[in-house]
């Protein structure tokens, strides 16, 4: 079973642009979680979305947006980059929320993408 | 702001000793998880915990929720250089439903 694959791996972009990361999850998983992970503020959550909805939301301003497709498949768009930007962007599928909990069923994590903003 | 402390921040211990990583926070959770990550791959869930003062055991390693789902503990028996890595909590806080990252708790086990 092929693994969550994130493209592209490594980014570099300059300030004020904008940049699309993707994220393909296992097959038949429904959900997919964005997380940004920085050396100084560690993995936070930036959102969840299952069946093309968002259904979870962390504290990121309006620049961080992302949408699913009809596939599963996801992309997070950062728009007018700025330094603090720069960090690992992870993404992880599960098969599904809890709807007990309103926890994701096990995540998988894919291998991030390295963004670098100069 | 919700935060979830981890403690200690980075461990260094030999081959055989045992460990205790903490995972503290004033939030109450509905769950929280344990994962690992290793150098340039994404983190690996290892357990989820739901029920206030829950166990679990993975082999040589302990999870225990707190009785109060406000906190955790990950115990490793007899570390092995293969344990080397970062540990993370993660807890999904209870109304909100937003999920929440521990500081980490970065570990070396020497041959």
């Amino acid at each position: 079973k092929a693994g969550v694959t994130q493209t592209p791996r490594y980014l570099i972009k300059t300030r004020g642009q904008q940049v699309t990361l993707s994220c393909s999850p296992i097959s038949g998983h429904r959900s997919v979680s964005w997380y940004q992970q920085t050396p100084g503020q560690g993995l936070q959550f930036l959102f969840e979305y299952f069946s093309e909805t968002q259904r979870n939301k962390g504290n990121f301003p309006g620049r961080f947006s992302g949408r699913q497709f009809s596939n599963s498949r996801s992309e997070m768009n950062v728009s007018t980059l700025e330094l603090g930007d720069s960090a690992l962007y992870l993404c992880a599928s599960s098969s599904g929320i809890r709807a007990e909990t309103r926890s994701s069923y096990e995540q998988y994590f894919g291998p991030g993408t390295r963004l670098t903003v100069t | 702001t919700q935060l979830l402390e981890q403690s200690p921040q980075f461990l260094s211990i030999q081959e055989g000793e045992n460990l205790t990583v903490y995972c503290n926070s004033s939030s109450v959770f509905s769950s929280l998880q344990w994962y690992r990550q290793e150098p340039g791959e994404g983190p690996v869930l290892l357990v989820t915990v739901v029920t206030g003062g829950e166990v679990k055991k993975l082999k040589r390693l302990t999870f225990q929720f707190g009785d109060a789902r406000k906190d955790s503990s990950l115990h490793i028996t007899a570390a092995q250089p293969g344990d080397t890595g970062l540990y993370l909590c993660r807890g999904t806080t209870s109304g909100t439903y937003k999920y929440i990252f521990g500081t980490g708790t970065r570990l070396k086990v020497l041959a």
